[in-house]
Parts: structure tokens; C-alpha cells; sequence
């Protein structure tokens, strides 16, 4: 148990709508990062959130967007999904946005677009 | 990003040390080796990390190389609950964000 907490679990959507994914960080961590895997590979770096404000960007297009609260929990929003969104969503959590500081992760929320 | 390889796959066979290698000859001074750990439809579990020294924590141990070109991770009696994907970052500063840049790392299969 690593203390980040994903909701929900598991999603089915249709193509064109949009979906909010929610991240409960690990208690004292201001920094949270999301992911995307796609079956097969390896989790690919969406964004990170420090202190409520977006702290760096992976090569996503614009539809993908975040929100970081007060608490530090975290929000991914995803705009006219698509087949191609269909994934395993990662949240990560660290104590600071350090490169010498560990990311702990949830379990993930496995969408389905369809 | 500096690249990382991986073997594909490795076998182990269970009370062994699994050892897992690991190239990343571009790596850069301050950039950290990290190791981290997928069994099947999970989220990744960290393992350890380390900049130049060997280092050691409960799960693993991690040997990097004098020139830092390469590192072994090493988990010691291996059980059939380490079968999983093993993943080698090196983790470097781009100018925001710090992310984990994620290959396809080693499927580490253990067996009786």
C-alpha cells in the first residue's frame, strides 16, 4: 500500500464524452504526476501538478488537462475521448518535485472508450 | 531523455538472487538511476535509487558502475511474488516535471 488512491477503478465511456479521474495523494506529498500506459508498454508521462500549478507537460495534446486542490489531490480531465484514450491511468505522488525523491503510485483507473 | 537498456526477459529460479542489468551510457552527472516494479494490471511499485553509490534497502540492492554507464539491480531469494516487470529510468531534470521516462523494461519471470 502505497497511500495514493485512485477513483474510480474502472471506467467504460463513448467516444466524444469526457471523464474526470481522481488522485488522493500520500499524506505530506505536494506533488503528483499522471500517466498513461497503454497495453503492452510502458507508463508514458503525462503531466505534473506542485503546489496547484502545472510543473511540466509530456506530449499530450491539449484535451488532457489537470487540477491540483488545496489538499494536493489531483484531478485528470480528458475532452472528446477517443478509442486511442483507452488505457491504464497513473497517478503518482512525491514528497517534492525533486529529482532525488521517490514517486509513489496508485493502483490506476483503467478506462475503457468505446 | 537519457535511454536505458533492458534485457526483454530474464527467468530466475525462486530462493536465487534475481540479478537485472541495466545499460545507460548517456546518463549525465546529476541524473538519478531509479528501478521500479509492475506485476500484471498494477501500479508501479518502487523499488530503490541512487546517483553513484551503491545502495541498499530492504527490497533491493542497487550496484551502479564506477563510470556510471551501467547499474544491477539485485533482489536477493527471489520468490514467485517478484514475477513482474522490471523497469530501468534514469530520471532527469526537464525543465519541469522530473517525470519517469519509462521503457519496456525486463519481464522477470520466477520460477520452481
Amino acid at each position: 500500500e502505497t497511500g495514493v488512491t485512485q477513483s474510480p477503478t474502472h471506467l467504460i465511456k463513448t467516444r466524444g464524452q469526457q471523464v474526470t479521474l481522481r488522485c488522493s495523494s500520500q499524506s505530506g506529498h505536494n506533488t503528483v504526476s499522471w500517466y498513461q500506459q497503454a497495453l503492452g508498454q510502458g507508463p508514458q508521462f503525462i503531466f505534473q501538478y506542485y503546489r496547484e500549478e502545472e510543473n511540466g507537460r509530456g506530449n499530450f495534446p491539449p484535451r488532457f488537462s489537470g487540477l491540483q486542490f488545496p489538499n494536493y489531490s489531483s484531478e485528470l480531465n480528458v475532452n472528446a475521448l477517443e478509442l486511442d484514450d483507452s488505457a491504464l491511468y497513473l497517478c503518482a505522488s512525491s514528497l517534492r518535485p525533486a529529482l532525488n525523491t521517490e514517486a509513489f503510485f496508485g493502483q490506476g483507473t483503467r478506462l475503457t472508450v468505446v | 531523455d537519457a535511454k536505458t537498456t533492458q534485457p526483454t526477459s530474464m527467468d530466475c529460479a525462486e530462493g536465487r538472487a534475481a540479478n537485472l542489468p541495466c545499460n545507460h551510457s548517456t546518463i549525465s552527472g546529476n541524473e538519478y538511476v531509479y528501478w521500479y516494479r509492475q506485476i500484471h494490471s498494477q501500479g508501479p511499485q518502487y523499488i530503490i535509487h541512487g546517483l553513484k553509490n551503491n545502495e541498499t534497502n530492504e527490497m533491493a540492492s542497487l550496484i551502479i558502475t564506477e563510470d556510471r554507464k551501467s547499474s544491477t539491480l539485485i533482489r536477493p531469494h527471489a520468490t514467485l511474488r517478484d514475477t513482474a516487470v522490471y523497469y530501468c529510468i534514469v530520471r532527469v531534470e526537464t525543465g519541469g516535471g522530473n517525470k519517469l521516462t519509462f521503457g519496456t523494461g525486463t519481464q522477470l519471470k520466477v520460477e520452481l
